[in-house]
């Protein structure tokens, strides 16, 4: 059984660029999460989708914006890139709202903004 | 709302001793989620161990064991047998039930597993 897969693992962008990350969850999950971690704030919670609906949305501003698809592919986008948005990018892939259901990560796109 | 509380930055052990990871949450919800992530240098957030708040018993996972103590909000981790291989960034996580899906984590705190 797959994991979750992330695209691309690696990217450079120039500050002003804009950026698409892709995620692809485990076979039947459903619920696609978005996570950025950087050395000063930690791992901090951008979005949440659920069969194509964003469910909840981290504090993060406008630039910041994500879809889901109907095979359950997520992508988020970021524009107008600035040098503070330099960060792992992770997403966590589970069931859905269902009790005590676990939460499984890609290995995480390491976006750098030069 | 929801905190999780890593007090150790750091941890060191001797390769085949046991080691206890800390954590501490804070939350108003009746119903929840704890989770234990391993993070090596490589980036990837491996899933380790999951414990629900109504779960009577502390959970366990091959070398991975989470001491639940429902009543003082910890939710500490354990790895037995220590292999150089465990040597990453430990992260405790929790989830309200029931609604979002979001997690929120520790700060996390850095094993070393020396030979």
């Amino acid at each position: 059984k797959a994991g979750v897969t992330q695209t691309p693992r690696y990217l450079i962008k120039t500050r002003g660029q804009q950026v698409t990350l892709s995620c692809s969850p485990i076979s039947g999950h459903r619920s696609v999460s978005w996570y950025q971690q950087t050395p000063g704030q930690g791992l901090q919670f951008l979005f949440e989708y659920f069969s194509e609906t964003q469910r909840n949305k981290g504090n993060f501003p406008g630039r910041f914006s994500g879809r889901q698809f109907s095979n359950s592919r997520s992508e988020m986008n970021v524009s107008t890139l600035e040098l503070g948005d330099s960060a792992l990018y992770l997403c966590a892939s589970s069931l859905g709202p269902v009790k005590d259901t676990e939460a499984f990560f890609g290995q995480g796109t390491r976006l750098t903004v030069v | 709302a929801q905190k999780i509380t890593q007090t150790q930055p750091g941890m060191f052990v001797q390769e085949k001793e046991a080691v206890t990871l800390d954590c501490t949450y804070d939350t108003s919800d009746p119903s929840y989620g704890l989770f234990w992530y391993k993070q090596p240098s490589s980036g990837e957030m491996i899933f380790l161990i999951y414990q629900g708040s109504y779960d009577q018993q502390n959970a366990t996972e091959g070398r991975y064991s989470l001491n639940f103590q429902k009543a003082r909000k910890s939710a500490n981790l354990v790895i037995s047998a220590s292999q150089l291989g465990d040597s990453a960034m430990y992260f405790c996580a929790m989830r309200a039930q029931g609604g979002s899906e979001k997690l929120v984590f520790g700060k996390g705190t850095k094993l070393t597993v020396n030979p």
